[in-house]
């Protein structure tokens, strides 16, 4: 079975930039959260979804970042404009039915570079 | 507010030998516990989780962990590494509801011949 599907996997953009990413949950899945990982800041949820409809965005950085999830198979994080403190890697990750934080599937995540 | 705490940043151990990585939260009831692996370049995967019951966590990949109300503890371990358990370790923390999780800095692991 295929797992989370992330896209680019690498990302290098020049400031003011924007970068979309995109992630493909596992089929059958409703809970989908989009993380970012830095070395300051470990580990940190951004926003999810459950069953497209945005629950939680209180993550979300500032403005430039927004989150669509137009269907149950497709999500993307966009950020506009970018700048060198996004540079980070950006996971997605996904969770079966009645599970949402509890059993969540990652994606290889998306390596951002903002020069 | 909720926190986890894994100690050690770095730890190295021989293969075959065992391992005890450790974490531990600070909140006022018992949460719910995660033991998550990242391997280089690649995304999270759930090791094992406790919410309640045994005290005693069995996971995937030969790892168990024992929740310590006590000493509000949740160590991960292993009697004998492998060197393909290189990796990454983080403790996860989720109060419970609706709460999101919580995760700890991490514990990268080297095993050596």
């Amino acid at each position: 079975d295929a797992g989370v599907i992330q896209s680019p996997r690498h990302e290098v953009t020049e400031m003011g930039q924007e970068v979309t990413l995109r992630c493909k949950p596992i089929s059958g899945h409703d809970y989908l959260f989009w993380y970012r990982q830095t070395m300051m800041r470990g580990l940190e949820l951004l926003i999810y979804f459950n069953n497209n409809v945005p629950i939680d965005d209180s993550g979300m950085p500032e403005d430039r970042f927004s989150a669509k999830m137009p269907n149950a198979s497709f999500s993307t994080l966009k950020i506009q404009p970018s700048e060198p403190r996004d540079s980070a890697v950006y996971f997605c990750a996904s969770s079966p039915p009645g599970t949402g934080y509890n059993e969540q599937f990652f994606g290889p995540g998306t390596r951002l570079t903002v020069l | 507010a909720q926190s986890v705490t894994q100690p050690d940043i770095h730890i190295t151990v021989s293969e075959g030998a065992s391992l005890e990585l450790r974490c531990n939260y600070s909140y006022g009831a018992t949460p719910y516990l995660f033991w998550y692996v990242q391997s280089p370049g690649q995304g999270l995967q759930l090791l094992l989780k406790y919410f309640s019951g045994d005290t005693l966590v069995q996971g995937i990949k030969g790892f168990e962990a024992e929740f310590k109300r006590s000493q509000s503890s949740f160590n991960l371990r292993k009697p004998s590494v492998h060197w393909s358990d290189a990796a990454e370790y983080f403790c996860a923390v989720r109060p419970g509801g609706y709460q999101k999780v919580t995760f700890g800095t991490g514990t990268k692991l080297q095993v050596i011949p």
